[in-house]
């Protein structure tokens, strides 16, 4: 069956630049979670939906950084006026049930971002 | 605070041997626990939770582990190794559902598993 997508799988961009990231969760899921992973470190939360309702958005590192869920499928992660530090792979993850509800969260591949 | 442990970045086993990969966490709450692998340029794929009950749980790919609170252990184990279980292998912990932190999981650094034919 259809698992969690992202694109693109890999975006370069020069420091200063905006990117966007999208991410297509399992169909049906509630909640959706973003993780960032930094090269030989595990996973770092940075925001968590609950259908379109951003619950927690407490591990995005600066302002820089804007998720949404306008209609609580598909996520964008954005991230404006790129700095080196944000080079990392941007995780991707769904859970079927809400808060409170101890499902298993099923990730993308990911995107990887290299900021020149 | 939360967190999570994963003490060998690297573990090495002969295929057919039994393999165990180590992880230690802390919460302040009732702990909840996932088993992640890896595969190169793939996301993480799910393989097995403890929540509640049993402390022996039973997962994908023949692969289980043991809850053990006394010693806030959750290794990951598998009586015998195939090549094909080569890849990056990650712990991962969520805390009760509270105010501040609504189901993210804290993932350890991740174990690289390597298993010769």
């Amino acid at each position: 069956g259809a698992g969690v997508s992202q694109s693109p799988r890999y975006k370069v961009a020069k420091r200063g630049q905006d990117v966007a990231l999208r991410c297509d969760p399992i169909s049906g899921h509630v909640s959706l979670f973003w993780y960032q992973q930094a090269l030989g470190q595990g996973p770092e939360f940075l925001t968590y939906f609950q259908n379109e309702a951003q619950l927690d958005k407490s591990g995005l590192p600066s302002d820089r950084f804007f998720a949404e869920r306008p209609e609580g499928s598909v996520s964008t992660l954005k991230i404006q006026r790129t700095q080196q530090e944000d080079s990392a792979v941007y995780l991707c993850a769904s859970s079927l049930g809400g808060r409170g509800l101890l499902y298993e969260q099923y990730f993308g591949p990911g995107t990887r971002l290299t900021v020149t | 605070a939360q967190s999570v442990a994963q003490p060998e970045d690297q573990v090495n086993v002969a295929e057919g041997n039994p393999l165990t990969v180590k992880c230690t966490y802390s919460v302040s709450g009732n702990p909840y626990l996932f088993w992640y692998v890896q595969y190169p340029n793939r996301g993480l794929q799910f393989l097995l939770k403890y929540i509640t009950g049993d402390n022996l749980v039973k997962g994908s790919y023949g692969f289980e582990a043991e809850f053990n609170k006394s010693q806030t252990s959750f290794h990951l184990k598998k009586p015998s190794a195939l090549v094909s279980d080569s890849a990056l292998y990650f712990c991962a912990v969520r805390d009760e559902d509270r105010g501040s932190t609504l189901g993210r999981l804290y993932f350890g650094r991740g174990t690289q598993l390597t298993v010769w034919p």
